[in-house]
């Protein structure tokens, strides 16, 4: 069946603006995940859902980052003010359940001008 | 908190040779590793889970091993092709439920 998708793939905003990338998880995937990966460096959890739900969002940054998962399949990551720190690459995963093997998207490439 | 640290950062090796890539991290106390490989502007591709009750896992020419007591798992390539050459990551699972990466182990294989 089909992977993880997400959408945009590549995303170029100017500072201020406000940003949504999404995520499609593998169907019958209750669990879905969202990681910021800077250059060089490995992913970093930001928030994790379990069905609609976030289970644990402490990896947010601060309050400018949202995200939704209104039906417990697709995912939304918000952003609101965009600053230029806030470029990455934006990576989205989905487990069938907890402690699962994580499969992941093809990210999307944030960048804040 | 947990750290994930991955030794060595960058790898070069002729084709055909087997390999190592190390793995290490500060708290046991983990659900499971998981290996992967990221191509360079690509996403992330699964290449073994390794559950914390297991000691190794093996696929094709990959696997992969973990010793939970002493914090560490390495991911040994035999016979190395250059369609090997990518970045390796590995990444630990704890209570909290979210993936702890390392920095990667970036390997080159000449042909």
């Amino acid at each position: 069946g089909a992977g993880v998708s997400q959408t945009p793939s590549n995303k170029v905003t100017e500072k201020g603006k406000y940003v949504e990338l999404r995520c499609d998880p593998i169907s019958g995937h209750t669990a879905l995940y969202w990681y910021r990966q800077s250059l060089g460096q490995g992913p970093e959890f930001l928030i994790y859902f379990q069905g609609t739900g976030a289970a644990d969002d402490s990896g947010l940054p601060n309050d400018r980052f949202f995200a939704v998962r209104p039906e417990g399949s697709v995912s939304t990551l918000k952003i609101q003010r965009t600053e230029r720190g806030d470029s990455a690459v934006y990576l989205c995963a989905s487990s069938f359940s907890e402690v699962n093997e994580q499969f992941f998207g093809p990210g999307t490439r944030l960048t804040v001008l | 908190k947990q750290e994930v640290t991955q030794i060595p950062a960058a790898l070069s090796v002729p084709e055909g040779e087997n390999l190592v890539l190390n793995c290490s991290f500060t708290d046991s106390a983990i659900y499971n590793l998981q290996w992967f490989r990221q191509d360079p502007g690509k996403g992330l591709t699964s290449l073994l889970l390794i559950q914390s009750s297991q000691r190794e896992q093996t696929s094709g020419r990959l696997n992969a091993s973990l010793d939970k007591s002493s914090g560490r798992s390495t991911l040994y390539i035999a016979a190395s092709q250059p369609g090997d050459s990518a970045t390796y990551l590995c990444a630990v699972i704890t209570g909290a439920n979210n993936l702890f990466f390392g920095t990667g182990t970036r390997l080159t294989v000449i042909p």
